[in-house]
C-alpha cells in the first residue's frame, strides 16, 4: 500500500541552523503534503506540492519534489526553538477512480536547541 | 471558523466500558477522517467518510470499533467493549476534497485501565 517514510527519524540542531528532512514514497501521487505536530497537539498542515511542481516555498519552508526518485525534502531555514516538533509527509495517491486514501509517514522528530 | 472540534479531550475508562468519541468537522468540508496515534504504531487511518458515507474502514482494528456520520456536521467513533490496548490519542480530521490538506482536531486522549 501507498506509504511515505521520513528520514531521519530524529534530528537535533542548534537554533539558527537549517533543518532538512526527507520523505520517500512508493507509487504515483496526486500531491505531497507536509505537516507539523507539536507535542500533545493535532497535526497542522504546512505546505502542499503538486506532482507537476518541483519546488515550493512558504516563509522559511522550502519543499522539493522529485517524482522520478519518488522523494521529497522539507528544508526549514534559520530554525527556531518553536520549530521543535514532529514533521510528517502525507501522500494522496494519484486519482485513478476517486479512491483517495491518504497515508502519513512515521515522522521526523526535530529538536531545535536554543 | 472554529476548526475541527473533538470531545472529550481526555477520557479515562475501565476495561469493558463503552467509549464514544465525537467530532465536528469544518463546515463545508466533504471528507472526514478518524486516526489513532500511538508511540508503537504511529498515526493510523481508521476510517474515512465522503459526504457522510463511509468509504474505507479497512483500518478499523476490530468489530469493537464502529463509526458513524449521521450528518455533515457530526461524527462519532465508538469502542465497545474497550480494552487497555485501545489507549491512544484519537484524531478527527476533515478536508475539502480527498487529496487536499487535512485539518486536524486537537485529539482525544483515551486511557483504558
Amino acid at each position: 500500500s501507498q506509504q511515505g517514510e521520513e528520514d531521519p527519524q530524529a534530528l537535533s540542531i542548534q537554533e539558527g541552523e537549517n533543518a532538512t528532512m526527507n520523505c520517500s514514497y512508493k507509487t504515483s501521487i496526486n500531491n505531497l503534503q507536509w505537516y507539523r505536530q507539536n507535542s500533545g497537539r493535532g497535526l497542522v498542515h504546512l505546505i502542499l506540492i503538486r506532482s507537476n511542481e518541483r519546488e515550493k516555498h512558504s516563509g522559511r519552508l522550502r519543499v522539493t519534489l522529485d517524482t522520478s526518485k519518488k522523494s521529497s525534502s522539507l528544508l526549514i531555514t534559520a530554525s527556531r526553538a518553536a520549530d521543535t516538533a514532529s514533521y510528517f509527509c502525507a501522500t494522496p495517491p494519484f486519482n485513478s477512480g476517486g479512491y483517495q486514501k491518504v497515508t502519513f509517514g512515521t515522522g521526523t522528530k526535530l529538536q531545535v536547541i536554543p | 471558523d472554529a476548526g475541527v472540534i473533538q470531545s472529550p479531550r481526555h477520557e479515562v475508562t475501565e476495561m469493558g466500558q463503552e467509549v464514544t468519541l465525537r467530532c465536528k468537522p469544518i463546515s463545508g468540508h466533504d471528507y472526514l477522517f478518524w486516526y489513532r496515534q500511538t508511540m508503537m504504531r504511529g498515526l493510523e487511518l481508521l476510517i474515512y467518510f465522503n459526504n457522510n458515507v463511509p468509504i474505507d474502514d479497512s483500518g478499523m482494528p476490530e468489530d469493537r470499533f464502529s463509526a458513524k456520520m449521521p450528518n455533515a456536521s457530526f461524527s462519532t467513533l465508538k469502542i465497545q467493549p474497550s480494552e487497555p490496548r485501545d489507549s491512544a490519542v484519537y484524531f478527527c480530521a476533515s478536508s475539502q476534497g480527498g487529496s487536499h490538506e487535512q485539518y486536524f482536531g486537537p485529539g482525544t486522549r483515551l486511557t483504558v485501565t
